[in-house]
C-alpha cells in the first residue's frame, strides 16, 4: 500500500460527459502529479501541484482540469469527454517540489462509451 | 520530444534465472533516471532514483547501473522469482522538462516456475 488513494477505482460514462477523479496524497506529501495511461502508450505526465499551486504542465488538454485543496487532496476534472480519453489516470505524491520519488495509487480506470 | 527506449519489450524467463533490461535515453541534459515495478492490479512502486554517472544500486535480488554519458541503465535481477513478474518503467527526469517524468513503455517480465 503507496498511501496514496484515488477514487473512484472505475467508472464508465458517456461521450460529451464530465468527470472528476481524486486523489488523496500520501501523508506529509505535498507533490501531487498526474498521469495518463493509454493504450499502447507509456504513463504520460499531465500536471504537477505542489502545496495548492501548479507546479509542472504536460500535455495536459484544455478540456482537461486540476487542482490541489488546502488539505492537500487533488481532483483531476475531464470534460467534454471523447472515446479515446479512455485510460488509467494514475495520481502520485511526493515530499517536495522537486520530483523525487513518486508513490502512486492504484489508478481510476475511465472507460468512455 | 524526449525518447526514452526500454528492451526487450518482453521476456519469459525460468525460475532461477537472472535477466537484465535496458533503458535508453537522450545523454544531454540529464537530471535523474528511475526504476519502477508495477505489477498487474497494482500501482507503480519505485525500485531506485539514480543521479550520477556510473551509479549502481541494489535492493534484494535487483541491481541497476546508469551510465549518462552514453544514455543508458541496466536493471537485472539474480534468480528470478515467479513474484518478481511484473512491468519494469524506466523514467527520466530531464533538465530541460524540470519535474516532468518521462516514462518508457515498460519490459514486461513473466516468470515461470
Amino acid at each position: 500500500d503507496s498511501g496514496v488513494t484515488q477514487t473512484p477505482k472505475h467508472l464508465i460514462t458517456a461521450t460529451g460527459q464530465r468527470v472528476t477523479l481524486r486523489c488523496s496524497p500520501r501523508s506529509g506529501d505535498l507533490s501531487v502529479y498526474w498521469y495518463q495511461q493509454s493504450l499502447d502508450q507509456g504513463l504520460q505526465f499531465l500536471i504537477q501541484y505542489y502545496n495548492g499551486e501548479e507546479r509542472a504542465k504536460g500535455n495536459i488538454l484544455e478540456r482537461f482540469s486540476a487542482q490541489q485543496f488546502p488539505d492537500l487532496h487533488s481532483e483531476l476534472n475531464l470534460s467534454s469527454l471523447e472515446l479515446g480519453d479512455s485510460a488509467l489516470y494514475f495520481c502520485a505524491s511526493g515530499r517536495t517540489p522537486q520530483t523525487g520519488e513518486l508513490f502512486f495509487g492504484e489508478g481510476s480506470r475511465l472507460t468512455v462509451l | 520530444i524526449l525518447n526514452v527506449e526500454q528492451s526487450p519489450q518482453s521476456l519469459h524467463v525460468q525460475e532461477g534465472d537472472s535477466t537484465n533490461f535496458t533503458c535508453s535515453f537522450p545523454s544531454s541534459n540529464f537530471y535523474a533516471l528511475h526504476w519502477y515495478r508495477w505489477e498487474t492490479a497494482k500501482s507503480p512502486e519505485a525500485l531506485f532514483v539514480m543521479t550520477l554517472n556510473g551509479d549502481e544500486k541494489k535492493k534484494g535480488r535487483i541491481s541497476a547501473t546508469l551510465n549518462t554519458k552514453e544514455g543508458y541503465s541496466y536493471l537485472y535481477i539474480k534468480g528470478s522469482q515467479p513474484e518478481d513478474s511484473a512491468t519494469y518503467l524506466c523514467a527520466l527526469q530531464h533538465m530541460e522538462y524540470g519535474n516532468k517524468l518521462v516514462f518508457g513503455a515498460g519490459t514486461i517480465l513473466r516468470v515461470k516456475s
